[in-house]
Formats: C-alpha cells, sequence, structure tokens
C-alpha cells in the first residue's frame, strides 16, 4: 500500500508569484485535506476535497485553491503569495467522505518559503 | 469558537518511563479525536484515536483517554523509548463541521537516555 507523497519538497517563491503544489492520496482513499503549519504551531485547515469536489473549508482568502483529480489526487494553488504564506503544507488523505473513516492519514509537506 | 490545546509545551521523560501527554478541548459537540506524533521534517503520523462514545482505547504502548465531563484528552505512552522524542498533537473533529480536524499547539517530548 502507497502512502501519501506530496510534491515539491521544498520550494522558495518570491511575494506576489504563484504556486502550486501536488499530492498523491493513499491507494484506496477518495478524500484530501489540506492544511498549513507554521513553525512552532499546529497543522491549520485550509480545505478538503471529496469526489473531486471541495468539502469544506477554513478560514483562508480565496487566494487559496484547489483540484482534485479523478484518481483522487490533488492540487493546491496559491496566487499572490505574501510573505506569511511560508509554512509547511501538508496533504492528508482518508478512506471515506462525511460518512466513512475518519481518520486522516498525512504526507511528509511541502516547505514553501516566500521572500 | 473551537479549540484544541495543550497543558504542558515540553515534556522531559526519563527512558523506560511511562510518559501522559495531555490536551483540553473546547468544542462540545466534537465527536473524534486523534493523537499524532510528528518528527522534525516529516508530517504527522497517525498514533491512536477514539470516539466520543468511548472513553478509553489502547494501542500498543500507547493509550488515550477521553474525559467528556472536563473536556480533556490524554495520550500515555509505556515504557518511553529515544524514538519517542517528538512533538505530539491532538486533534478534535466536529461531525456538524465536516471531516476536517482542528489541532492543538503542540507538545515536545524529549526522552532522556
Amino acid at each position: 500500500e502507497t502512502g501519501v507523497t506530496q510534491s515539491p519538497t521544498h520550494l522558495i517563491k518570491t511575494r506576489g508569484q504563484q504556486v502550486t503544489l501536488r499530492c498523491s492520496s493513499q491507494s484506496g482513499h477518495n478524500t484530501v485535506s489540506w492544511y498549513q503549519q507554521a513553525l512552532g504551531q499546529g497543522p491549520q485547515f485550509i480545505f478538503q476535497y471529496y469526489r473531486e469536489e471541495e468539502n469544506g473549508r477554513g478560514n483562508f482568502p480565496p487566494r487559496f485553491s484547489g483540484l482534485q483529480f479523478p484518481n483522487y489526487s490533488s492540487e493546491l494553488n496559491v496566487n499572490a503569495l505574501e510573505l506569511d504564506d511560508s509554512a509547511l503544507y501538508l496533504c492528508a488523505s482518508s478512506p471515506g467522505g462525511t460518512g466513512g473513516k475518519y481518520e486522516q492519514y498525512f504526507g511528509p509537506g511541502t516547505r514553501l518559503t516566500v521572500t | 469558537g473551537e479549540s484544541v490545546g495543550l497543558h504542558l509545551p515540553t515534556l522531559s521523560v526519563q527512558e523506560g518511563d511511562n510518559s501522559i501527554i495531555n490536551c483540553a478541548y473546547s468544542n462540545s459537540a466534537s465527536d473524534y479525536f486523534i493523537w499524532y506524533k510528528q518528527e522534525s521534517g516529516k508530517g504527522p503520523q497517525f498514533i491512536i484515536d477514539i470516539r466520543s462514545n468511548m472513553d478509553k482505547r489502547q494501542g500498543q504502548r500507547v493509550t488515550v483517554l477521553l474525559n467528556k465531563t472536563v473536556k480533556h484528552l490524554s495520550l500515555q505512552i509505556a515504557a518511553t523509548q529515544p524514538g519517542d522524542s517528538a512533538v505530539y498533537f491532538c486533534a478534535e473533529r466536529a461531525l456538524a463541521a465536516g471531516n476536517k480536524l482542528t489541532f492543538g499547539g503542540g507538545t515536545r517530548v524529549l526522552v532522556k537516555p
């Protein structure tokens, strides 16, 4: 069974640029959630995708957007990058949607640095 | 509002002793809780979970206790090993809010040889 994978591992961007982060969910999982983890803090929920539809969103501005593909992999896009967007971006997959199993398994994350 | 917090930011434990990590939550509607372990440079690793209709669940060397009366969650690690050194997070979920997890700030566990 393949775990959750994310790419790239590290990324450096300049303020105002756009970035796309990618996630492949664990085999058999159809739900993907994205979290932002600032240094020294717990992860903060950005949004979740279930069967290619957004299924819940945290307190993040619209410049944070996402996609989920038919194979359940997902992308996180951030436009107009700000210095405060520097963080570890985590993807988590889970087996079911709103009525399914709840445990979420995390990937290793993408470390984004905005200069 | 929803929040999950931890009492102790850093816990130093002698190798072989038992560790107890505490967590307070404020959302009485939360119905599911998870403990994660995060090592430096890695994503959170699932340790154990518990649903709100239970008050105790045991895994391999770990036990989670849930006290809904005082909105308190704890993780007990038996015979702590050097490999247990990490930051531990508790997370809660409220079904009415969807399947998102709300995390606390984390407790760092340092295992002394």
